[in-house]
């Protein structure tokens, strides 16, 4: 069945660091592919999205890019910011199917 | 602010009772969608509305049920409850359902079952 890997927190790191976040997939077909935030306390925000293989989604400095080579939808950004700390979850979605969550992975930045 | 509204914000209750969430989605989006985040099981999928009707089911028990009215809104019923239902309950909505479409989600309902 369809499902989502990412790699294991917490990420600590310092600000103006280099951020990679894996991600891996399975699925049948081309599904949708999604990273969203969690800030804390708060609902899930859309980060980025990206809807078809090469394509390359970006948002407040993050950038992630659909590759179906390798079935990766790594994120990234070149320096981050204490307000980055938050969790990700990078999320695909076939046809109307469920959306499908990895078990997301905690940022922590330390100035 | 994703424009989903979700109530109440916090519910405490005890094993055995039954409550009620309730969801409403952004303006003009018809498919409402609800998941439970839980510290072992992440985050799930439980069932999906488009317009009134059921259109996907997830991990969702019996015990569980919801619906969504006429005016869109949506609400989901938890009864029986036990200790390991307490969880972050989340909606989210999207415009009509397709894979590619952005969800939007709600703040949540924290559920606490003592």
């Amino acid at each position: 069945g369809n499902s989502v890997t990412q790699m294991e927190g917490p990420v600590t790191l310092s600000e103006e660091a280099f951020l990679t976040i894996n991600c891996t997939y399975t699925a049948t077909g081309y599904p949708s592919l999604f990273w969203y935030v969690q800030y804390p306390g708060e609902g899930l925000q859309l980060l980025l999205k990206a809807t078809k293989a090469d394509d390359k989604g970006s948002n407040k400095g993050f950038e992630a890019t659909y590759r179906k080579e390798t079935t990766s939808f790594h994120l990234e950004k070149g320096s981050v910011q204490v307000s980055d700390s938050a969790v990700y979850f990078c999320a695909l979605r076939y046809n109307t199917d469920k959306l499908i969550f990895g078990t997301g992975t905690r940022l922590q930045v330390f100035p | 602010d994703s424009g989903v509204t979700q109530t109440p914000k916090h519910l405490i209750t005890a094993t055995g009772q039954r409550v009620t969430l309730r969801c409403s989605p952004r303006s003009g989006d018809l498919s409402v969608y609800w998941y439970q985040q839980s510290l072992d099981q992440g985050l799930q999928f439980l069932i999906q509305y488009y317009n009134g009707e059921e259109r996907a089911k997830g991990n969702i028990l019996e015990r569980f049920s919801a619906q969504q009215f006429p005016d869109l809104h949506s609400e989901l019923n938890l009864s029986s409850l036990e200790l390991g239902d307490s969880a972050l309950y989340f909606c989210a909505s999207s415009v009509v359902g397709l894979a590619e479409e952005t969800q939007y989600f709600g703040p949540g309902t924290r559920l606490l079952v003592l």
